[in-house]
């Protein structure tokens, strides 16, 4: 696609409620991070994916968190037993990561996950 | 640890005035540096990317500065818009990992 897509845009959940979150990456970008962004926070790293690779998990912040990614394709983010903490923007990036290059990152416009 | 710091934290300017974000790192070794901006409820943008080697480079109104050896960064913006209004965001990539270290942003109001 011409941009990073993600949805929904916006998610009013429950507490306890499991959620997911989609994101498409632009065509030909091997590298895809997630990242949260509290309400006047910065940027959070939660996960990253480079092609094949295995993905460094380091910044998912509890075994509620979870990612896939097929190849180089959609990846999801899934929240399990939701918590009022968990609310935030959570944005999705991709990269055409290649030797060398400089490793512009193309942000999604988020989804707004909010946790009654 | 790699940390990167933004100041000031927020910052309000009348339309037409100058203002300069500065960003300090510790990132090393040190890849690159990208100035981000984020318009409230989007994804960030990238503004301008700095290398090691380079000193100053400017993008319409806006210049960003590097200076390697003091670890700081700087983005000046010219003559400041009502469409300035967002969050400008640094973020370091580090040479070995390749990883990122994003600071908190700054967040410029321009007001009339």
């Amino acid at each position: 696609g011409a941009g990073v897509s993600q949805s929904p845009s916006n998610k009013v959940t429950e507490k306890g409620k499991d959620v997911e979150l989609r994101c498409d990456p632009i065509s030909g970008h091997t590298a895809l991070y997630w990242y949260r962004q509290r309400l006047g926070q910065g940027l959070e790293f939660l996960i990253y994916f480079q092609g094949n690779s295995a993905p460094d998990k380091s910044g998912l912040p509890s075994d509620r968190f979870s990612a896939e990614r097929t190849g180089e394709s959609v990846s999801t983010l899934t929240i399990q037993r939701t918590q009022q903490e968990d609310s935030a923007v959570y944005l999705c990036a991709s990269s055409l990561r290649r030797e060398g290059g400089s490793g512009e990152l193309f942000f999604g416009e988020g989804s707004r996950l909010t946790v009654l | 640890k790699n940390q990167v710091e933004q100041s000031p934290q927020s910052l309000i300017i009348l339309e037409g005035k100058n203002c300069t974000l500065q960003c300090n790192y510790t990132v090393s070794p040190f890849s690159n540096l990208r100035w981000y901006k984020q318009d409230t409820g989007r994804g960030p943008v990238s503004l301008t990317i700095m290398t090691f080697s380079e000193n100053t480079k400017s993008n319409g109104r806006y210049t960003a500065t590097l200076d390697a050896d003091t670890k700081q960064s700087s983005l000046h913006i010219t003559a400041s818009q009502l469409s300035d209004s967002a969050s400008y965001i640094c973020v370091v990539r580090d040479g070995t990992a390749s990883k990122l270290t994003f600071g908190t942003g700054t967040r410029l109001q321009v007001t009339l």
